[in-house]
């Protein structure tokens, strides 16, 4: 069975701190998607990787396939950054109809 | 905005209530998704369409009954809810054959089953 597991669950950091948010699983994918979700409940996918780094602003997005590990970061992070960010795989078999296995997300609070 | 509209974005219901979530796209996707987010827990998928047929049901009990009448529309009709039924109906589409296609979520609907 594919797990996904983040950390830290919970993290509060004042503004300006780098940020890193890891997401590590158990099974080979085609595909990990990092999702923003904020106090209003919608959901905005934020990158889908399949191998190496992408960067969108102030977020960074690695993946290492071998060691089955992402990481998302921000850098110079604001308030407005505070969500639950999600992270998402595609397992090669064995994911829901849709083909993802969600992790539970991590609660991000950026204090000014 | 992502394309997706859902309404209401909040609902209050008695257990003996029947009530309707609404799922709207018009970004020309033809697989439309209903999600449950409770707490503390992972999103769980509940239905799956695709071009307007269900694919799937995902162990969903049957005070949730799904309703797709066309590519754009997809509805959650509600009845008998119990209270752990509270929580948090996301819904998605995407194009349909297209594994590796990106999600777009509505902003959800937050459901109180009193």
């Amino acid at each position: 069975k594919n797990e996904v597991e983040q950390s830290p669950q919970n993290l509060t950091a004042q503004e300006g701190e780098f940020i890193t948010i890891n997401c590590s699983y158990s099974v080979g994918i085609s595909a990990l998607h990092w999702l923003q979700q904020h106090p209003g409940g919608g959901i905005v996918s934020l990158f889908m990787l399949s191998s190496g780094k992408k960067k969108h602003g102030r977020l960074i997005a690695t993946i290492n396939i071998q060691e089955k590990h992402s990481s998302l970061h921000i850098t110079a992070s604001h308030p407005r950054d505070s969500a639950v960010y999600i992270c998402a795989v595609r397992p090669y078999s064995g994911g829901g109809a849709d083909g993802l296995t969600f992790g539970k997300g991590t609660h991000l609070i950026i204090q000014p | 905005e992502t394309g997706v509209t859902q309404t209401p974005r909040h609902l209050v219901m008695g257990m003996t209530n029947k009530k309707s979530l609404k799922c709207e796209q018009h970004l020309g996707h033809n697989a439309m998704y209903w999600y449950k987010q409770s707490a503390k827990k992972p999103l769980e998928l509940m239905f799956v369409y695709n071009f307007k047929e269900q694919t799937e049901n995902n162990s969903v009990p049957s005070r949730f009954s799904p309703e797709c009448p066309n590519s754009s529309h997809l509805f959650l009709h509600l009845h008998t809810l119990q209270p752990e039924d509270s929580a948090l109906y996301l819904c998605a589409s995407k194009i349909s054959g297209y594994s590796s296609g990106e999600l777009f979520f509505g902003e959800g609907s937050r459901l109180t089953v009193l």
